[in-house]
C-alpha cells in the first residue's frame, strides 16, 4: 500500500503553461507539505496544510497555489511555468498527534519546464 | 541563517565505517532527523533522535547529538554498497511544524 502518492511522476511542458501535481495519502495524518528539490539537492519547504488550512507559506511566488480538498489531499497548482520552475516536487505528511511528528515523503514529480 | 549545514561528499570502503555530520541552527528543536534519499526516489526516514539524549542506536544506526554544540552526526556501521544515498539531517523547531533539512551528504561506497 503506497503512503503518500503524487501524480503525476513526471511532467514535461513548456514555459507559459499551467499545471497541476496530486498528492495522496492514506497514513491519516492531518499534516501535509509541499517541497521544491533544485538540481542541487536543496530541498525547501514551500508549504503546509494542517486540517486543510495553510499553516507554512514559504517566499514563494503567488503562480504557485496549494489547495487542500481533505485531509488526505493536497494539490500544487502552478501558472505561468517559468524555466526556474524545473525541479522535483515532493509531497509529504505528518501526524500532530505523533509525538516525534515524522514525516513520510512522496516518490516526487520531476518538473522540467522547456 | 537557518541553513542547516552538512558536508557535501562522504565517500567510504565497503565494511568500513561512515560519519554523516550535521550542524543545525535552532536550539530548541526538540526532535532531530536523519532521512535517505535513493536516486529517483523521496526521501526515507531513518530515524531520529530526542533532544534531551546523547545517543541512540537503531541496528547499523547510531546518532550522537551535542545539544551544546548544535552538533548531530549519523554513524553506519559496516557500510554496504546499498547504503549509497544522499543523507538528509533535519531540525524542526519547537512550536513550528516546519522541517528545515539540511544540505545533504552524498555518501558513496566503494567495493
Amino acid at each position: 500500500d503506497t503512503a503518500v502518492s503524487q501524480t503525476p511522476k513526471y511532467l514535461v511542458t513548456q514555459m507559459g503553461n499551467d499545471k497541476s501535481i496530486k498528492c495522496e495519502q492514506n497514513l491519516g495524518h492531518d499534516t501535509m507539505y509541499w517541497y521544491k528539490q533544485d538540481s542541487k539537492k536543496f530541498l525547501k519547504i514551500m508549504f503546509s496544510y494542517n486540517n486543510k488550512e495553510l499553516i507554512i507559506n514559504e517566499t514563494v511566488p503567488n503562480r504557485f497555489s496549494p489547495k487542500s480538498p481533505d485531509k488526505a489531499h493536497l494539490n500544487l497548482h502552478i501558472n505561468s511555468l517559468e524555466l526556474g520552475d524545473s525541479a522535483v516536487y515532493f509531497c509529504a505528511s505528518s501526524s500532530t498527534g505523533d509525538s516525534s511528528y515524522e514525516q513520510y515523503f512522496g516518490p516526487g514529480t520531476r518538473l522540467t519546464v522547456t | 541563517g537557518e541553513d542547516v549545514e552538512q558536508s557535501l561528499f562522504l565517500s567510504v570502503r565497503e565494511g568500513d565505517s561512515s560519519v554523516i555530520n550535521c550542524t543545525y541552527t535552532d536550539s530548541s528543536s526538540t526532535y532531530l532527523y536523519w532521512y535517505k534519499q535513493e536516486p529517483g526516489a523521496g526521501l526515507q526516514l531513518l530515524t531520529y533522535i530526542f533532544s534531551n539524549m546523547d545517543m541512540k542506536q537503531d541496528q547499523r544506526l547510531t546518532v550522537l547529538l551535542n545539544k551544546k554544540d548544535k552538533h548531530l552526526s549519523l554513524r553506519i556501521a559496516d557500510t554496504q554498497t546499498g547504503d549509497s544515498a544522499i543523507y538528509f539531517c533535519a531540525e524542526m523547531p519547537s512550536g513550528t511544524y516546519k522541517y528545515i533539512f539540511g544540505t545533504g551528504t552524498r555518501l558513496k561506497v566503494l567495493a
